[in-house]
């Protein structure tokens, strides 16, 4: 059975810093790997999607990798602003194609 | 575009009622699936629809159910509700593929349920 886990649970940096978001997963026979984003009292904006024949993705400030031997992806953030303050969620979707969710990392960039 | 709409955004039930919600995916999108969020269980897949057939479902009671429309519109309905239902409800959609493995989900901004 897949598990999804996100380390750590809460994250608190100061403003214009590099930082990384981490997801592991204990199946490596997985579809693709999703990050996405959830703001207080919203639905979730999906950010990146890794297919499992690609090792990374990125857009704009945003790059994510994916390693399936390891079962890691990692979701690096460059030069972290307050807007980026956010719940930020991975989902690997298995072979029945469903999305198994990590609890999540709360970012909180300090201005 | 519009986006994912979700009605209503809020909602109070007490236990043992029952509770339709309804989910408006972007125009074109055929996919819909519905999760289930709460602070101790996190995300969990509830069901996806497509050109109104359930193609896949998550691990929960037969209490759930949905359906989908020919205009790919989707209700979930939970009935005898129980405290432990309380959650928010997401709503996705997405272009064809199944519950967004190929393509990226769009989410719409959830139904808060609350059970007394």
């Amino acid at each position: 059975k897949q598990e999804v886990t996100q380390i750590p649970a809460a994250l608190s940096v100061p403003e214009g810093e590099n930082l990384v978001l981490n997801c592991s997963f204990t199946d490596s026979a997985i579809y693709n790997l999703q990050w996405f984003r959830q703001d207080p009292g919203k639905g979730l904006t999906s950010l990146l999607l890794i297919q499992s024949s690609q090792r990374e993705q990125t857009s704009g400030r945003l790059n994510a990798s994916l390693d399936k031997s390891s079962g890691r992806s990692t979701l690096y953030i460059a030069a972290s602003q307050p807007g980026d303050s956010a719940t930020y969620l991975c989902a690997a979707a298995d072979s029945n194609y469903q999305l198994i969710w990590g609890a999540g990392t709360k970012l909180i960039i300090k201005p | 575009k519009a986006g994912v709409t979700q009605t209503p955004r809020y909602l109070i039930k007490t236990r043992g009622q029952q509770v339709t919600l309804s989910c408006s995916p972007i125009s074109g999108h055929r996919s819909v699936s519905w999760y289930q969020q709460t602070p101790g269980q996190g995300l969990q897949f509830l069901f996806e629809y497509f050109s109104e057939t359930q193609r896949n479902k998550g691990n929960f009671p037969g209490r759930f159910s949905g359906r989908q429309f020919s205009n790919s519109r989707s209700e979930m309905n939970v009935s005898t509700l129980e405290l432990g239902d309380s959650a928010l409800y997401l709503c996705a959609s997405s272009l064809w593929a199944s519950g967004g493995s190929i393509d990226t989900q769009y989410f719409g901004p959830g139904t808060r349920l609350t059970v007394l």
